[in-house]
C-alpha cells in the first residue's frame, strides 16, 4: 500500500554538526510535504514544508529537499543544537480532497555534546 | 502567536465509558482535524471537519467516534464506549485551507483502564 516511511529510527550527531534526516514516500499523487518536530510529551511542531512543484526550500537553519524522481524527501539541519533533539516526522498530503496527513514513523535525533 | 489548545492534558477512564476530548483551534482557521498517536508509533489521521460536517475520515474513525463543533470556538472528539486500545495521545490540528500547514495542539493523553 501507499506509505510514508523513514530510513533510520535513530540518528546521533555531534553538537554543531549538520544533520540529515531522510524520508521515502510512495504515493506519487502527493503534492505537499511537511516536516514536523515532536519533543517528548508535546504535539508535532511545524518546521518546514514544500510543495511538489519545488525541489528545495530553505528556512532558518533548515532545508528541505524533494526528489520526485525517486520519491525522497530530506530535512537538513545546520549546526545542530541541543534543542534540536526530538523525533522528526515527515508527512505527506495528497490532493483529490484527501486532506488528512499521512505521517512517517519518525526519526529520533540525538545531539551529542 | 496563536496556537491550538486542548483539554484535558490527561484523561483516565474505565473501559466502556464515554469520553469527550476538547480542542480550541486557531481562531481564523476553518478546517479541523483529529489525529492519534499510540505510544511509540506514528501519528495517525482520524478525521477532518469543515463547515460543520466531516469531510474525510480514516478507517480508524468507526461508529464509536464522533466529532462536533458545539459553538464558535470548540471542536470535540467523543469516544462513545472506550476500549483498551483507544489508549493513545489524541492531537487536534487546524488550518486555513486544505493542503496548507496544519498546526497541532499539545495533545490529550487518554488512558483506558
Amino acid at each position: 500500500g501507499e506509505s510514508v516511511g523513514l530510513h533510520l529510527p535513530t540518528l546521533s550527531v555531534q553538537e554543531g554538526d549538520n544533520s540529515i534526516i531522510n524520508c521515502a514516500y510512495s504515493n506519487s499523487a502527493s503534492d505537499y510535504f511537511i516536516w514536523y518536530k515532536q519533543e517528548s510529551g508535546k504535539g508535532p511542531q511545524f518546521i518546514i514544508d514544500i510543495r511538489s512543484n519545488m525541489d528545495k526550500r530553505q528556512g532558518q537553519r533548515v532545508t528541505v529537499l524533494l526528489n520526485k524522481t525517486v520519491k525522497h524527501l530530506s530535512l537538513q539541519i545546520a549546526a545542530t543544537q541541543p534543542g534540536d533533539s526530538a523525533v522528526y516526522f515527515c508527512a505527506e498530503n495528497w490532493g483529490g480532497g484527501a486532506d488528512g496527513l499521512t505521517f512517517g514513523k519518525g526519526t529520533h535525533l540525538i545531539i551529542q555534546p | 502567536e496563536p496556537e491550538v489548545t486542548q483539554t484535558p492534558s490527561h484523561q483516565v477512564t474505565q473501559m466502556g465509558q464515554e469520553v469527550i476530548l476538547r480542542c480550541v483551534p486557531i481562531s481564523n482557521h476553518l478546517y479541523f482535524y483529529w489525529y492519534r498517536q499510540i505510544l511509540g508509533q506514528k501519528v495517525e489521521f482520524l478525521v477532518s471537519f469543515y463547515n460543520n460536517e466531516i469531510s474525510e475520515k480514516s478507517e480508524i474513525f468507526d461508529d464509536q467516534f464522533s466529532v462536533e463543533r458545539p459553538d464558535g470556538s470548540n471542536f470535540t472528539l467523543k469516544i462513545r464506549s472506550t476500549k483498551l486500545e483507544d489508549s493513545a495521545m489524541y492531537f487536534c490540528a487546524s488550518t486555513t485551507e486544505p493542503g496548507s500547514t496544519q498546526y497541532f495542539g499539545p495533545g490529550t493523553r487518554l488512558t483506558v483502564l
